[in-house]
């Protein structure tokens, strides 16, 4: 059963930091990974979505990269900002599992002014 | 942009008392899942569907929930009786699947807030 951990569950950071998020998956015969954005009361942003083929993806100041091999993934933020803070929900799909997303618990990120 | 509606945002009802939540996948959308969100157990998912139809409720109980698409803009999600356990924040989310693609990205809805008393 595919098991994803995220760590730490929460982060504080002064503005202007980069910062790491990291994800954990026991299971590597993945489809593909996705990190997720969650503000509070709202549902899911879909941030960054990394096929099983491939090592990295980046959208302006974000890049998250896979380790399929050793069932990691990493998120960096560069130059945070305040508008960052958030939960950053990890998100896998597995070979075999269909379509199935199955989540990490987030990490919860205040980035302070 | 196009949306996932989900209705109600809220609901507090009490114990015993049937419960609907109603969901509008983005259209074009050919696949909608169902999530439940609590701080014990994080985002599971309970039920999804391709075309209307049914594929996966192996992570719903069968005695009390149910999920149908009575058609391509509505899914439901359905408790009855509902218990305080019940109490969660409920996700409907849509994607665009085609046989053997699993990359593209689920959007979700805001969720409804359930509080069971």
């Amino acid at each position: 059963k595919q098991e994803v951990t995220q760590i730490p569950a929460a982060l504080s950071v002064p503005e202007g930091e980069n910062l790491v998020l990291n994800c954990s998956f026991t299971d590597s015969a993945i489809y593909n990974l996705q990190w997720f954005r969650q503000d509070p009361g709202k549902g899911l942003t879909s941030l960054l979505l990394i096929q099983s083929s491939q090592r990295e993806q980046t959208s302006g100041r974000l890049n998250a990269s896979l380790d399929k091999s050793s069932g990691r993934s990493t998120l960096y933020i560069a130059a945070s900002q305040p508008g960052d803070s958030a939960t950053y929900l990890c998100a896998v799909i597995t070979q075999g599992g269909s379509e199935k997303l199955v989540f990490g618990k987030g990490t919860k990120l205040t980035v302070n002014p | 942009d196009a949306r996932v509606t989900q209705t109600p945002r809220h609901k507090v009802t009490e114990m015993g008392q049937e419960v609907t939540m109603r969901c509008q996948p983005i259209l074009g959308h050919n696949t909608v899942f169902w999530y439940r969100q609590t701080m014990m157990q994080g985002l599971e998912l309970l039920a999804y569907f391709r075309n209307r139809a049914p594929l996966d409720d192996s992570g719903m109980p069968k005695d009390r929930f149910s999920a149908e698409m009575p058609d391509a803009t509505l899914a439901t999600l359905k408790i009855q009786p509902s218990e305080p356990r019940d109490s969660a924040v409920y996700f409907c989310a849509s994607g665009l699947v085609y046989s053997g693609t699993v990359n593209q990205p689920q959007h979700f809805g805001d969720g409804t807030r359930l509080s069971i008393l």
